[in-house]
Order: structure tokens, then C-alpha cells, then sequence
């Protein structure tokens, strides 16, 4: 079965680190890889789409890129409102999870 | 705005039906499949079913197929999910999710119903 295998399952980070997680596929696929953020108690926001274009009204501190099997969606800067979790997406698989906590 | 309103969740028995519905505004309907995408408390995110524009194409993740079904009414706007014979281990926040099909994000979801499954 295909799988989209994220990492790490969870980071504490202070404000203005720089965060890096990453997506790898079981098999290659196509740049259609999808980040969503999910904030305590609310829906899933799509974030960024194929691979790595930014969706209106997302801050530019969020960026993403990869191709074949390894993604990675990075924040240069954490903001207080940027801790949650965050998911990867290719077709109907979503990755586990990344929960993103204050350190 | 574009906007999808869950309901017709509850808490619901082990061997029991429920019926979701999603309300869906802001947006030409017709135009968009539809998914239901669902979360244990404190999980992560699972793709349930799927239905395209016109409906006369669903699917299914495997832990829900024979027991789920899903439709549409482009007339009104709305989208339905049927559960049956419901297990615990559907006890989840559903989610009505919205896509412009193959190769395109969920790019906007509803807030999602809880279903309980408990005796």
C-alpha cells in the first residue's frame, strides 16, 4: 500500500527557529504533494499545494519543496501562531502528523 | 465565501445508521468532487469516500466499503454520507472536504461533525 511517511512526529521549537519536516512517499510520485496546518479543535487549512506553491494569504515564512519521494515543508522564522500540527497529502494518503509545540 | 456546513452527527450504538449531511455555498457546486475525510480524537487524517461532480462515480477506503455510501444533489447543494452497521472504531470527527479533482488540493473543508459509536 502506498504511504507518505512524515517526520519527526513531533518538534518543540522556540520562537524565530527555523523548522524543517519532511515527507518521504513509498514510491515516487508526482510534485502533487499538499501541506495542511490544523490548529486545536479547527479543520485542516491547506497551506501550500504541488510541492510548493503558497496559497493566498499564507505568510512567506511557510515554504515547500521536493520531488520523486522526499518533501519538506520549512518555517524560517516560528511565530507564536504557527504552533499546531501538519500534515502531508498525496491523492487520498495523508502522513501522521507533525505536532509543532512551544519549547 | 466559500462555505461547507456539516451536520447529522451524534452518538449512535455499535451495529447502528447515521446519515451526514453537508451543506455547500459560495462556490459553483457542481464543479467540485466531494470527499468525507475523517479523525479520531487526537489522530490524525483519513480519506473516507469520495464523490464526483455529476456522482455517478464513488469510492471508498476499504475499512468503510459495503458499509458506507455516499450522494449528492447538485439541486440543492448538498452532499450525504450514509453510515451502517457503524463500529467503534468510526467514532471520528468527519470532515466534508472539497476538490477541483484528480491532481488538486482539499482546498477548503467544513468544521466537521463528531459521530459516536458506543453502547
Amino acid at each position: 500500500d502506498f504511504q507518505m511517511t512524515q517526520s519527526p512526529s513531533s518538534l518543540s521549537a522556540s520562537v524565530g527557529d527555523r523548522v524543517t519536516i519532511t515527507c518521504r512517499a513509498s514510491q515516487s510520485i508526482s510534485s502533487s504533494v499538499n501541506w495542511y496546518q490544523q490548529k486545536s479543535g479547527k479543520a485542516p487549512k491547506l497551506l501550500i499545494d504541488a510541492a510548493s506553491t503558497l496559497q493566498s494569504g499564507v505568510p512567506s515564512r511557510f515554504s515547500g519543496s521536493g520531488s520523486g519521494t522526499d518533501f519538506t515543508l520549512t518555517i524560517s522564522s516560528l511565530q507564536p501562531e504557527d504552533f499546531a500540527t501538519y500534515y502531508c497529502q498525496w491523492s487520498w494518503t495523508f502522513g501522521q502528523g507533525t505536532r509543532v509545540e512551544i519549547k | 465565501e466559500v462555505q461547507l456546513v456539516e451536520s447529522g452527527g451524534g452518538l449512535v450504538q455499535p451495529g447502528g445508521s447515521l446519515r451526514l449531511s453537508c451543506a455547500a455555498s459560495g462556490f459553483r457546486f457542481s464543479d467540485y468532487w466531494i470527499h468525507w475525510i475523517r479523525q479520531v480524537p487526537g489522530k490524525g487524517l483519513a480519506w473516507v469516500s469520495r464523490i464526483t461532480i455529476d456522482g455517478s462515480n464513488t469510492a471508498f477506503a476499504d475499512s468503510v466499503k459495503g458499509r458506507f455510501t455516499i450522494s449528492r444533489d447538485n439541486a440543492k447543494n448538498m452532499v450525504y454520507l450514509q453510515l451502517r452497521s457503524l463500529r467503534v472504531e468510526d467514532t471520528a470527527v468527519y470532515y466534508c472536504v472539497r476538490d477541483g479533482g484528480v491532481g488538486t488540493p482539499f482546498d477548503h473543508w467544513g468544521q466537521g461533525t463528531l459521530v459516536t459509536v458506543s453502547s
